[in-house]
């Protein structure tokens, strides 16, 4: 079963940090680009993040910029996401995607459940 | 960046009915080479992630009933339920795939009237 379990939300105050993790399973990981997601509370879908299959080419949304940080262990099938400098704004379900090659289709699938992340005081 | 644009915001249609979702783009996301849309369409019901139920604007995922179908080329896009169904209370986003940072429709809220 193609299998993304995302790990490591949680309470955290502004200014502190945190790293999810998202454990694949089902799927050749290493073939694979990824990406986070987040969903604020009541909120539509945002972007994130995009890693290559190597991790050689990272893209981070203007609004994480310099604060998060993708990175990938493809021995341990693992995609993470390092967020430093949290604010009230980043309270959000955070999700893990693989984006499909475009000559499959594209788009992202599969999804995991996401993993929530509150920053308050 | 490209902005994606969903109207209405939400839907009320009535079992058995039509319901119709619109996404514009602000550049086009037609590639010119293969001649595909890099538009997604996908279905987040309750407490739930997101499911990719159609892909090159108008291709449906394996398993997606016929009853969905996408259309529209270049900025202007369409999802039509051609015959809605209790289970198909959602909220539905279009994605751009085309140029990064990929972006996403604000969502439409589909309920039954």
């Amino acid at each position: 079963e193609v299998q993304l379990v995302e790990s490591g939300g949680g309470l955290v105050q502004p200014g502190g940090s945190l790293r999810l993790s998202c454990a694949a399973s089902g799927f050749t990981f290493s073939n694979s680009w990824m990406h986070w997601v987040r969903q604020g509370p009541g909120k539509g879908l945002v972007w994130v993040s995009r890693i290559n299959i190597d991790g050689s080419s990272t893209w981070h949304a203007d609004s994480v910029k310099g604060r998060f940080t993708i990175s990938r262990d493809n021995a341990k099938n693992t995609l993470y996401l390092q967020m430093n400098s949290l604010r009230v704004e980043d309270t959000a379900v955070y999700y893990c995607a693989r984006g499909r090659l475009v000559a499959s289709g594209g788009g992202f699938d599969p999804w995991g459940q996401g993993t929530l992340v509150t920053v308050s005081s | 960046d490209i902005v994606m644009t969903q109207s209405p915001d939400s839907l009320a249609v009535s079992l058995g009915e039509r319901a119709t979702i619109n996404c514009k783009s602000s550049q086009s996301v037609l590639n010119s080479s293969n001649k595909n849309n890099y538009l997604a369409w996908y279905q987040q019901k309750s407490g739930q992630p997101p499911k990719l139920l159609i892909h090159w604007a108008s291709t449906r995922e394996s398993g997606v009933p016929d009853r969905f179908s996408g259309s529209g080329s270049g900025t202007d896009f369409t999802l039509t339920i051609s015959s809605l169904q209790a289970e198909d209370v959602a909220v539905y986003y279009c994605q751009q795939y085309h140029s990064m940072p990929y972006s996403f429709g604000q969502g439409t809220k589909l309920e039954i009237k």
